[in-house]
């Protein structure tokens, strides 16, 4: 079965610190992995994809993520974080088996202190 | 580019009436949009896939005669919350995929309803 899960529902770091989000998935095919942020009351806004080509990819805002198949993780990292990073972040995968449907994993809600 | 609206941002409406969202792909065109519902503070779970041209394809538990899907054109999905209640209040979400790309779905900035 297909699933995708974020390790932490909750991260807080100060402002200037490296962030790291963690996502694992687990599929029998090959996936497509997406990072969505969502600011309060707004829609998701895409940061990055992974889709089987470079395995190290580059977001928006600084932000990037490493596909790692012998882990089955798509960890989301920042090497600064700034106050406006503070939002809800989602893993999400889609799997061609699935005929265009996505997963999203439950959310990890990104807090920065001053 | 890849730019999807909502309209309207809020709704207000009294139980027992029906509300209509939209969802329009504005620089591209999507053969295929989701419509999702979020609750506070959780993730967004996925209530239908919207097909242009042929009938909507509804996740298990959703009732499709409460939330009814059209999508006319390449551009343009509706979802209808027929007769809401206020358990309906919620943020709708749609997102459409760009037919001429690979997985990526693009999302709309959402609906808050609430039923009063």
């Amino acid at each position: 079965a297909q699933s995708v899960t974020q390790l932490d529902s909750h991260v807080s770091v100060s402002e200037g610190t490296p962030v790291l989000l963690r996502c694992n998935y687990s599929s029998s095919y090959s996936p497509s992995l997406f990072w969505y942020v969502q600011h309060p009351n707004k829609g998701l806004q895409l940061l990055l994809k992974y889709t089987s080509a470079a395995t190290l990819v580059k977001g928006i805002n600084g932000f990037e993520a490493e596909f790692k198949k012998s882990e089955t993780s798509f960890h989301l990292t920042k090497p600064s974080a700034h106050m406006s990073d503070a939002a809800e972040y989602f893993c999400v995968v889609s799997f061609y088996s699935s005929a265009s449907k996505i997963i999203f994993g439950s959310g990890t809600r990104l807090s920065i202190r001053p | 580019g890849a730019v999807v609206s909502q309209h309207p941002s809020r709704v207000i409406c009294k139980s027992g009436t029906s509300v209509k969202i939209e969802c329009r792909s504005l620089d591209f065109q999507a053969t295929t949009m989701f419509w999702y519902r979020q609750f506070p503070k959780q993730s967004l779970m996925l209530m239908a896939t919207s097909n242009e041209g042929s009938k909507a394809t509804y996740e298990q538990g959703v009732e499709k005669d409460k939330f009814l899907i059209n999508h006319a054109s390449l551009t343009l999905s509706t979802l209808t919350v027929t007769s809401a209640h206020p358990e309906d209040s919620s943020f709708y979400i749609c997102s459409a995929r760009d037919s001429g790309g690979l997985d990526t779905q693009y999302f709309g900035p959402g609906t808050r309803l609430t039923v009063l």
